[in-house]
């Protein structure tokens, strides 16, 4: 069962466009929400997380928008430039649990 | 200086074989975790260990054991590699009591089986 759905798999974006990638979630006992970026090569690092007591966080270029009774989040990167291009991965998590429960991923490339 | 370090980088090996997989953190975290990423990148914790005890063992199969000499290891032991143990395994660290949730993630290990 695959309790967190991503989409696109994979996106183009020119060079300071907008980039948007989706996840939807099934376990309402899900409260705690990350993104994680990913370089070929390279482990998943953090870049940005949420919990459901906002419907929105902003760091830098990047936002998390959250729709709890939709059961959606979504990363939106504005004016993405090359060194964005990678693997991006949503999760989820019921907070305190440790227990991240990933989407399928979606490989992101900024044209130049 | 690396957070969280895994060794081999690379391991190829033969079906049948047994082999391991080292991991170590210096951040001074409780909590260390195994993931395994297929060949379609799909990221799924296998373990996790809290000061280490076992807390989280998902449906894997016997024939990985996970071992944590102390907080600062945990390691990954393969018995009877299968041709789908192909992957890469990632090893990670938090410190959960501290409330920040962030896992630090290794720089993998590749592993192949022939």
């Amino acid at each position: 069962q695959q309790q967190v759905k991503q989409s696109p798999q994979s996106l183009i974006v020119q060079k300071g466009g907008i980039s948007i990638i989706n996840c939807a979630y099934e376990n309402t006992a899900f409260d705690y929400f990350p993104w994680y970026q990913q370089f070929p090569g390279k482990g998943p690092a953090l870049l940005i997380a949420i919990r459901p007591d906002v419907s929105e966080k902003k760091e830098g270029r990047f936002t998390i928008s959250f729709n709890k009774s939709a059961k959606q989040f979504s990363l939106h990167i504005m004016d993405s430039q090359p060194g964005d291009s990678a693997t991006y991965f949503c999760a989820a998590s019921p907070w305190g649990a440790q227990k991240l429960v990933f989407g399928q991923g979606t490989r992101l490339t900024i044209n130049p | 200086d690396t957070a969280v370090s895994q060794t081999p980088k690379y391991l190829v090996t033969q079906m049948g074989n047994d082999k391991s997989i080292k991991c170590e953190q210096n951040l001074g975290h409780d909590t260390m975790y195994w993931y395994k990423q297929d060949s379609k990148k799909f990221l799924k914790i296998m373990f996790s260990y809290n000061n280490k005890e076992l807390i989280i063992n998902e449906t894997v199969p016997n024939r990985f054991s996970p071992k944590s000499p102390d907080k600062a290891h945990l390691n990954l032991h393969i018995n009877s590699l299968e041709l789908g143990d192909s992957a890469v395994y990632f090893c990670a660290s938090s410190q959960v009591p501290s409330g920040n949730y962030e896992q630090y993630f290794g720089p993998g290990t590749r592993l192949t089986v022939t």
